[in-house]
């Protein structure tokens, strides 16, 4: 079974608006990874955060981890045509990263 | 930059052949592994390597079979294509603990 579940499944937006996806995870962590895939591409590792920090940034990212209800976010602010992506979050267990099922973004002219 | 590269990035194949997925990293990381992905949905663990002859089988069973013999390089091979294994395949690495991973572009197999 998936570790991460990503919440919502799709999200449209308009152009500088922000977004926030949404991460859940089952077991204990060491840490947790956001990804951008554009279509048909590989994925990009966008942030890491790890199981002893609340909250980190990256330019226009902020991500959140919440170990207690087993919960990440990911925000882009002021989003831009470019955010146009898959965002997947992952997890890692026995030493392999393990991803949840992604938040298609698109991001409206 | 990517410093890990797949090819061929498109391949279109015939059922029954053989087929090698090539994919190599410059990076001296000695954890890589392979994903297999449908269009729009999760990826799949398939295999991955801890290292020079270290090769282990991944969450989702696969019929492509993989070798580690030089660090640097780790092909997938299927023996005889069939239609269902059409689907992307992304390679990628990992230094150490802590760290992400770093992909490749992927290999899109179309088998008809």
């Amino acid at each position: 079974s998936q570790q991460g579940e990503e919440d919502p499944q799709a999200l449209s937006i308009q152009e500088g608006e922000n977004a926030t996806m949404n991460c859940s995870y089952k077991t204990s962590i060491n840490n947790l990874q956001w990804y951008r895939q554009n279509s048909g591409r590989g994925l990009v590792h966008l942030i890491l955060i790890r199981s002893n920090e609340r909250e980190k940034h990256s330019g226009r990212l902020r991500v959140t981890l919440d170990t207690s209800k087993k919960s990440s976010s990911l925000l882009i602010t002021a989003s831009r045509a470019a955010d146009t992506a898959s965002y997947f979050c992952a997890t890692l267990r026995d030493d392999k990263i393990i991803f949840g099922k992604g938040t298609r973004l698109h991001i409206l002219p | 930059e990517a410093d890990i590269y797949q090819t061929p990035r498109y391949l279109v194949i015939g059922t029954g052949k053989k087929i090698t997925l090539e994919c190599s990293q410059t990076m001296g990381h000695d954890k890589m592994y392979w994903y297999q992905q449908d269009p729009g949905m999760e990826l799949h663990l398939i295999h991955y390597s801890y290292g020079v002859n270290s090769t282990e089988k991944g969450d989702l069973s696969s019929e492509s079979t993989v070798s580690r013999i030089r660090t640097e390089h780790f092909p997938l091979t299927l023996e005889s294509a069939r239609p269902s294994h059409t689907s992307q395949y992304l390679c990628a690495s990992r230094g150490g603990s802590g760290l992400g991973y770093t992909f490749g572009s992927g290999t899109r197999l179309t088998v008809v």
